[in-house]
């Protein structure tokens, strides 16, 4: 059983330019959650995906936008890239979106932004 | 806003000897906390967790306590190995007001052989 898979795995782009980011889920899972990691910190929520809708946001402005396909994959895209989006994305899935089932974690995408 | 503290930083431990990561959580409302391991390539791996009707887990070399009224809880690794070396974050998650999981800033955990 394949557990959450993420692309590309390192992805470098200069500010300006826009970026996606694709998520596979585990195996019967349904909802996908996106975090960014800044170095030397914990993730922070950036939006969840059920039902191919976004369900649920955290602080995070309107360039951060993301899709969910019928497969419950999903996408993140990021446009107009700054400095500070440097970090390393990562998605995970779960079986609800209730913030008490567990999350499995994909390995992340690291995109440096210069 | 919300937040959790996560502390130690960095912890140096020898190979069989214990190690002990603590968290506090602000928001009172938060009811399920997980553990996750976090290898450099592997992704975040969730070790144990524990949800607010519970005051302590335990999963072999691996426990988790809870104090409620002091919002904080520790995870505890007994016999460590040098493949636990890692780093571990601490959550807390809330479905109050919305979705919310929020992480600790995470601890650097080093076993020497």
């Amino acid at each position: 059983d394949a557990g959450v898979t993420q692309s590309p795995t390192h992805l470098i782009k200069t500010r300006g330019q826009q970026v996606t980011l694709r998520c596979s889920p585990k195996s019967g899972h349904d909802t996908v959650s996106w975090y960014q990691q800044a170095l030397g910190q914990g993730p922070q929520f950036i939006f969840q995906y059920y039902e191919e809708e976004e369900r649920q946001r955290g602080n995070f402005p309107d360039r951060f936008s993301g899709h969910q396909f019928p497969n419950y994959s999903s996408e993140l895209n990021v446009n107009a890239l700054l400095l500070g989006d440097s970090a390393l994305y990562l998605c995970a899935s779960s079986t609800s979106p209730s913030p008490q089932e567990t999350q499995y974690f994909g390995p992340g995408t690291r995109l440096l932004v210069l | 806003g919300e937040n959790v503290e996560q502390h130690p930083s960095t912890l140096s431990v020898q190979e069989g000897d214990s190690a002990v990561i603590k968290c506090t959580y602000s928001d009172s409302a938060s009811n399920y906390f997980p553990w996750y391991k976090q290898e450099l390539g592997k992704g975040s791996q969730l070790i144990i967790d524990i949800r607010s009707n519970v005051g302590e887990k335990k999963d072999q070399r691996i426990a988790v306590t809870l104090n409620k009224t002091a919002k904080h809880f520790s995870l505890h690794i007994t016999e460590t190995q040098p493949e636990d070396s890692a780093v571990y974050f601490c959550a807390a998650s809330t479905n109050t007001g919305g979705f919310k999981t929020i992480f600790g800033a995470g601890t650097r955990l080093f076993v020497k052989a």
